[in-house]
């Protein structure tokens, strides 16, 4: 059984960072690309970024809102993603879902359950 | 940068046609998928490769995409498709979602 589970959410103050992970379980992790999006409250979702495979040089791709604040790496070792978020805003404030792809272009086909984290002083 | 338009909401009644459309010029090149949204719950994969359903979604769910508009159709819509429906499109770099259709089931 496919499982993707978020963790490392919570409350941080603007400007903050913190490390979400998204361990994997049930499938070929190392041949997946993994993907990260997010909803705040209420709203629609908001694709982050992602990261592909070793056999795709693990290339990273970001969403113009996070470019250049936000990481995303993987250790296949662990069958773990993860989403380093620097230089937090309070819009920013959502919850985060993993996601993979198993190939470029398939569809984001299992999720995880997501992790929320708040942006707040 | 990509955009996906979708209107806000759309109504029916149980045992109608439901159409919930997605609109973008990512589409005239690129596959679109639809993902379904209940309160509460992660978005689960419905349609896929603009007209593929995804296993153990009924054959009521389908799609299919003319020029730059992709269409999700729900055939005998029941109460328990009532959502919130996202279309997503994009190339290699870059994945995009549209701002979602809430489906109401009066």
């Amino acid at each position: 059984e496919v499982q993707l589970v978020e963790s490392g959410g919570g409350l941080v103050q603007p400007g903050g960072s913190l490390k979400l992970s998204c361990a994997a379980s049930g499938f070929t992790f190392s041949g997946s690309a993994m993907h990260w999006v997010r909803q705040a409250s209420g709203k629609g979702l908001e694709w982050v970024g992602r990261i592909r495979s070793k056999a795709n040089s693990y290339a990273t791709a970001y969403a113009a809102s996070v470019k250049g604040r936000f990481t995303i790496s993987r250790d296949d070792s662990k069958n773990t993603a993860y989403l380093q978020m620097n230089s937090l805003k309070t819009e920013d404030t959502a919850v985060y879902y993993c996601t993979r792809r198993d190939h470029p272009t398939r569809p984001f086909d299992y999720w995880g359950q997501g992790t929320l984290v708040t942006v707040s002083s | 940068s990509y955009e996906l338009t979708q209107l806000p909401s759309v109504s029916v009644s149980p045992g109608q046609t439901a159409r919930i459309t997605c609109s973008g010029d990512v589409l005239g090149e690129n596959y679109a998928d639809w993902y379904q949204q209940k309160p509460g719950q992660a978005p689960e994969l419905v349609i896929y490769e603009d007209s593929e359903r995804y296993p153990g979604i009924p054959e009521r769910f389908s799609g299919s995409t003319s020029g730059n508009t992709t269409t999700l159709t729900i055939s005998r819509v029941l109460t328990e498709d009532e959502a919130d429906y996202y279309c997503l499109s994009g190339d290699e770099d870059i994945r995009v979602f549209g701002g979602g259709t809430k489906l109401t089931v009066l």
